[in-house]
């Protein structure tokens, strides 16, 4: 089967750093993106690595290493209006098709 | 600045009642995509159109029949609705991908309840 993990919640305070893991096993595999979803509003793109390496978008950047299947999504100076719910996908055939993980919800406290 | 489109915006059923859930996108993309939210999980990708004329399974298709009605038009439905489809419905579309990031946009989603 397919699948991805990331942890459930995370928490950190007004301008740390947080990174959050996504680790990945799929039938194929084009790239993986980062996806934000305010209050179970419409999910919006992130991120994207198709190659091995550091992606870097203003505060937030995203990894991704294809031996490990494993990927993460750090974001810097953290603002109140980060705390979301954040989800990896991998593109997993040529058509485009997403495969999302669970989500993992950030808490940003104060 | 419209985006994706879902109408309607919130529906409650009766079991064993059809209905059928609109997506428009004024982007000119070629693909689109119906996804399904449960509470405390990711998407799950019910069905998707490569493009006009085309579609094809997801992860989770049972239940459901998709009509790509023309490039700008996906519409989802549900024959006999079964509690177990009470979710958060999302369309999105992009443009098809070539091996490069096509990013997918979504709507603001369909919070469909089924007693």
């Amino acid at each position: 089967g397919q699948s991805l993990e990331q942890p459930s919640e995370v928490t950190a305070v007004e301008g740390a750093i947080v990174q959050i893991n996504c680790t990945y096993q799929t039938s194929g595999f084009y790239g993986l993106s980062w996806y934000q979803q305010h209050d179970g509003g419409a999910p919006t793109f992130l991120s994207y690595n198709a190659l091995d390496g550091l992606e870097e978008t203003g505060r937030f950047s995203s990894f991704l290493s294809r031996s490990d299947s494993y990927g993460y999504l750090l974001l810097q100076e953290l603002q109140m209006k980060d705390s979301a719910s954040y989800f990896c996908a991998v593109i997993y055939n040529q058509g485009g098709k997403l495969i999302f993980g669970q989500g993992t919800e950030l808490s940003v406290k104060p | 600045n419209a985006g994706v489109t879902q109408t309607p915006k919130f529906q409650v059923l009766k079991t064993g009642q059809s209905m059928t859930l609109q997506c428009a996108q004024d982007m000119n993309h070629n693909s689109m995509y119906w996804y399904r939210q449960d509470p405390g999980m990711g998407l799950r990708l019910i069905y998707y159109s490569a493009s006009e004329g085309t579609t094809d399974k997801g992860e989770v298709p049972n239940g459901y029949n998709v009509s790509r009605l023309n490039k700008r038009e996906f519409s989802l439905r549900l024959e006999s609705a079964a509690p177990s489809q009470t979710s958060v419905y999302f369309c999105a579309s992009s443009e098809v991908f070539q091996g490069s990031n096509q990013p997918q946009h979504f709507g603001d989603g369909t919070r469909l309840s089924i007693l």
